[in-house]
């Protein structure tokens, strides 16, 4: 799977839109973006994936530059309770037998 | 639906000792993962099973060993337990695992190593 690059940390005032970029400049064609947000001792939740369109649920919006070299996560109304570290994941879907592996991810904090 | 559910949530052990950490996958899941998180640190991948066998393995030494049942629930035990064992321990399960699969977490078991 290629590489990601994300902040280690970004801040964000409640009720505004985040913004979380991801770097995946060297990713190949049949790597999906995936997002996932992992709350402070609890699991990681996945939040969105996509391969070349955007991509929007109820959670949030995925932008993916025409070239693909990177992307970036937008939750359009930040509340508190999306302070998390996010993790942006390029996954290969020849990659099969491998597992999921995640980054250092981005500190989101939210304040009011 | 249950989500992923694993027991104990919390654990005391004293190096030296085995553990046994459990998991229960969302039912219709066939594949479970094992990750963990040391304090400050990202998750590392431990082990991924499914259809009942290991299909690939992180970089852990073999005292980290595991398996799945029929009924695709899993556990993972730690033989010899050392201080920097600790950590939290987090099992994931997905559909069919294959690469495209959406991953879903439990809350964890919260290993201490006294």
């Amino acid at each position: 799977d290629a590489k990601t690059t994300q902040p280690p940390s970004m801040d964000c005032a409640e009720g505004r839109a985040a913004n979380l970029p991801c770097n995946h400049s060297t990713i190949s064609g049949n790597e999906y973006v995936y997002w996932y947000r992992q709350i402070h001792s609890q699991g990681p939740q996945y939040i969105i994936h996509g391969l070349k369109n955007n991509e929007t649920n109820e959670m949030a919006s995925l932008i993916i530059t025409e070239d693909r070299k990177s992307s970036t996560l937008i939750l359009p109304h930040a509340t508190l309770r999306d302070t998390a570290v996010y993790y942006c994941i390029a996954r290969d879907l020849n990659q099969a037998g491998t597992a999921l592996i995640f980054g250092k991810g981005t500190t989101l904090s939210v304040s009011s | 639906e249950a989500g992923v559910t694993q027991s104990p949530t919390h654990l005391i052990k004293t190096r030296g000792q085995q553990v046994t950490l459990r998991c229960s996958p969302i039912s219709g899941h066939t594949s479970v993962y094992w990750y963990q998180q040391a304090l400050g640190l990202g998750l590392q991948f431990l082990l991924w099973y499914d259809e009942g066998e290991e299909r690939n393995r992180g970089n852990f030494p073999p005292r980290f060993s595991g398996r799945q049942f029929p009924n695709y629930s899993s556990e993972l035990n730690v033989n010899a337990l050392e201080l920097e064992d600790s950590a939290l321990y987090l099992c994931a399960s997905s559909l069919e695992g294959t690469p495209n699969e959406k991953l879903f977490f439990g809350s964890g078991t919260q290993l201490s190593v006294l």
